[in-house]
């Protein structure tokens, strides 16, 4: 099955700073890779994703590269702000199968003010 | 967006007791969906696929006996906890893909808190 790694597992960034969160994954037919936010005791919010036939994503203040050939993908935050703190889960699926999300092992990010 | 819903949002119950958490897709309808366990500072573990009209597919490692799950309609599935322990304390996440969308978007249900005294 698919196993997908996470680092670092925590984070702590100046406001204003950059923060970057990366993962690997091992299973090639992944293909969609979305990258979660979750707060203390809520759901995941899905933040942005991207496909295996992109090889980056932006919106706005966060942006994703993917490298499909070395199986890793990255999840870039510019500009950070204090409501950016939470937990980054990155994730893989595979479209083509029940689309269960194996999750990577989280990013607790800090922004300092 | 769309929508899925748990209930309960919380429940506390006695060791040994059974609890039922439901999961529903309130504007979509779901032949699948996904069941995940979380603990306090990890990441999300599925645990089961919920498959409408047929038996659930359990991950390795994950008795099917202490963890019934029911998908008798396309919109919802249901997680029951069978003589639940401490250790089964935990928060249980579902989701489910939209069908006929163009990605392959989860919408997560808002959870729901186990704890077992």
């Amino acid at each position: 099955g698919e196993n997908v790694e996470q680092h670092p597992s925590t984070l702590s960034v100046q406001e204003g700073d950059s923060a970057v969160i990366k993962c690997t994954y091992s299973d090639s037919a992944s293909n969609y890779f979305p990258w979660y936010k979750q707060e203390l005791g809520k759901r995941p919010q899905l933040i942005i994703d991207i496909r295996s036939n992109v090889g980056e994503k932006k919106d706005q203040r966060i942006a994703v590269t993917l490298n499909k050939t070395a199986k890793h993908f990255s999840l870039h935050i510019t500009e950070t702000q204090p409501e950016d703190s939470a937990v980054y889960f990155c994730a893989a699926i595979n479209s083509g199968g029940y689309q269960k999300v194996t999750f990577g092992t989280g990013t607790k990010l800090q922004v300092i003010p | 967006g769309a929508v899925v819903s748990q209930h309960p949002s919380w429940v506390i119950c006695k060791s040994g007791t059974s609890v039922k958490i439901e999961c529903r897709s309130l504007d979509f309808q779901a032949t699948t969906m996904f069941w995940y366990r979380q603990f306090p500072k990890q990441s999300l573990m599925l645990m089961a696929t919920s498959n409408e009209g047929s038996k659930a597919t359990y991950e390795q490692g994950v008795e099917k006996d202490k963890f019934l799950i029911n998908h008798a309609s396309l919109t919802l599935s249901t997680l029951t906890v069978t003589s639940a322990h401490p250790e089964d304390s935990s928060f249980y996440i579902c989701s489910a893909p939209r069908p006929g969308t163009s990605n392959n978007e989860q919408f997560f249900g808002p959870g729901t808190r186990l704890t077992v005294l």
